[in-house]
């Protein structure tokens, strides 16, 4: 079946720092590939996202690449803002026409000032 | 667009009470899914409709549980007894029809209906 597995966080960085959460992935077929993040208290929203091999999603700073060699889709973000505090979800989808999200544990962010 | 919206924000009940999740997806999505979020097992899925239609409720964890979905505009989850176990954060999300590959298709999430069970 799918599996995604990421970075356990928490992950707690200075104002400006570099970002890498690891993800990696584990699916039949040739998945898409999700970035979600929840901000305190709200539910889940998209990030970005790569639909197939070499692609890469980017949002607000934030960049993936979807590496099909090595099941794997990195998050990453060279200057953080604490702003960016929140959880970060990695997730696949199989697709067909009926679809469903399968989503790591999520890692949660905190960057201070 | 107001979004997917879910009631109620928060729920606190007694073990043995029924409780009832609602959840109204963002109009024209044709699809619609129940999740649970709790610390320990992080996002759960617990069942998802497509065109109204249950198609995969294999996450829902017993018969405590059961979903509907008698409209495209209003979805009811309901656990009956409760537990608190089934304490969770949970989320109802929709997303567009089926039609083109999945990866142009985005989940859109409510912002979860917190269950307490004491």
């Amino acid at each position: 079946g799918n599996s995604v597995t990421q970075m356990e966080g928490p992950v707690t960085l200075s104002e400006e720092a570099f970002l890498t959460i690891n993800c990696t992935y584990t699916a039949t077929g040739y998945p898409s590939l999700f970035w979600y993040v929840q901000y305190p208290g709200e539910g889940l929203q998209l990030l970005l996202k790569a639909t197939k091999a070499d692609d890469k999603g980017s949002n607000k700073g934030f960049e993936a690449t979807y590496r099909k060699e090595t099941t794997s889709f990195h998050l990453e973000k060279g200057s953080v803002q604490v702003s960016d505090s929140a959880v970060y979800f990695c997730a696949l989808s199989t697709g067909g026409s009926n679809y469903k999200l399968t989503f790591g544990k999520g890692t949660l962010l905190t960057v201070n000032p | 667009d107001a979004g997917v919206i879910q009631s109620p924000r928060h729920e606190v009940t007694e073990m043995g009470q029924e409780v009832t999740l609602r959840c109204k997806p963002i109009s024209g999505h044709n699809s619609l899914f129940w999740y649970r979020q709790t610390m320990m097992r992080g996002l759960e899925l617990l069942i998802y409709f497509n065109n109204n239609v249950p198609i995969d409720d294999s996450g829902m964890p017993e018969d405590r549980f059961s979903a509907k979905m008698p409209n495209a505009s209003f979805s009811t989850l309901k656990i009956q007894p409760s537990e608190p176990r089934d304490s969770a954060v949970y989320f109802c999300a929709s997303g567009p029809s089926s039609g083109g590959r999945s990866g142009n298709r985005e989940l859109f999430f409510g912002e979860g209906s917190r269950l307490t069970v004491l």
